[in-house]
C-alpha cells in the first residue's frame, strides 16, 4: 500500500523550462511534506518543506505548492538547469497527534526521475 | 564534517552468506534508521531506532536485523540474504524522532545477492 503516490515516474524538460512533480496522499495524520533531492550515486538530501498550514513555500526556484483539501502537492522547479537533473522524493510524515511511533516517521513516494536537457 | 558512513559501499553476495553493513553517524543523533529504494517504488523503511538499545520494525523489516549498542552506530544484518534483497540500502539520522527534523542521509549501499 504506497500511501504517497507520486507522478510522473520521469520527467525531460528543457532547460529554462518549468519542472512540476505531483503527489498525492490518503492520511490526514500526514502534517508535514518535505521533499528529498538525490543526485546519482548520493544519498537523499532535503530540498524544501511545508506545513499544510501555508499553500505555498518558495526557495530560490523551487516552489512547494500544497492543496489540503485535495491532499495534493506539488514541487515547482522554475527556471530548470542541467545541475537540477536528479531523483525527486516527496515525502509525508505524521505530526504528534499520530501518536506512538508512527510520529516522525517518513513515508516517501517513488521518485521522479528529472532529466534537464542543455 | 558532519556526516553519515555507510561501508561496504557496493557488496556482490551469495544466497544465504550473512553480512553485516555498518552505519555510523557523528552528529549526536538519536534517530537513525535503514532504507531500502527500489526502481518504481521509492525509499521503504526497514528497521528504525529512537535511541540506544531501542529498535522497532519499519515497514519491510522481513529478513533483517538491527542493533544498536552505541549511540553512532546503526548496522544493519542480513542473517541468509537472499535475491529479492538485491537492493540499494540507505542509512540516516536525524536529531531525534521529531516529525520536522531533516533526515540525514548515507551514501547508499548497492547490494546484489546471487
Amino acid at each position: 500500500q504506497q500511501q504517497v503516490k507520486q507522478s510522473p515516474q520521469s520527467l525531460i524538460v528543457q532547460k529554462g523550462g518549468i519542472s512540476i512533480i505531483n503527489c498525492a496522499y490518503e492520511n490526514t495524520a500526514f502534517d508535514y511534506f518535505p521533499w528529498y533531492q538525490q543526485f546519482p550515486g548520493k544519498g537523499p538530501a532535503l530540498l524544501i518543506a511545508i506545513r499544510p498550514d501555508v499553500s505555498e513555500k518558495k526557495e530560490g526556484r523551487f516552489t512547494i505548492s500544497f492543496n489540503k483539501s485535495a491532499k495534493q502537492f506539488s514541487l515547482h522547479i522554475m527556471d530548470s538547469q542541467p545541475g537540477d537533473s536528479a531523483t525527486y522524493f516527496c515525502a509525508a510524515t505524521p505530526g504528534r497527534g499520530a501518536g506512538g511511533t508512527s510520529y516522525g516517521k517518513l513515508t516517501f513516494g517513488q521518485g521522479t526521475i528529472l532529466t534537464v536537457h542543455p | 564534517e558532519a556526516q553519515v558512513t555507510q561501508n561496504p559501499r557496493y557488496l556482490i553476495t551469495v544466497t544465504g552468506k550473512k553480512l553485516t553493513v555498518t552505519c555510523s553517524q557523528n552528529m549526536n543523533h538519536e534517530y537513525m534508521s535503514w532504507y531500502r529504494q527500489d526502481p518504481g517504488l521509492g525509499l521503504r523503511q526497514i528497521y528504525y531506532s529512537m535511541n540506544v538499545e531501542v529498535t522497532d520494525k519499519g515497514d519491510v523489516p522481513e529478513g533483517y536485523k538491527v542493533s544498536r549498542k552505541e549511540k553512532r552506530n546503526f548496522p544493519l544484518i542480513l542473517e541468509s540474504p537472499s535475491p529479492n534483497q538485491t537492493s540499494l540500502y540507505f542509512c540516516a539520522s536525524s536529531l531525534s524522532q521529531r516529525a520536522r527534523n531533516e533526515q540525514f542521509f548515507g551514501p547508499g549501499t548497492r547490494l546484489t545477492v546471487l
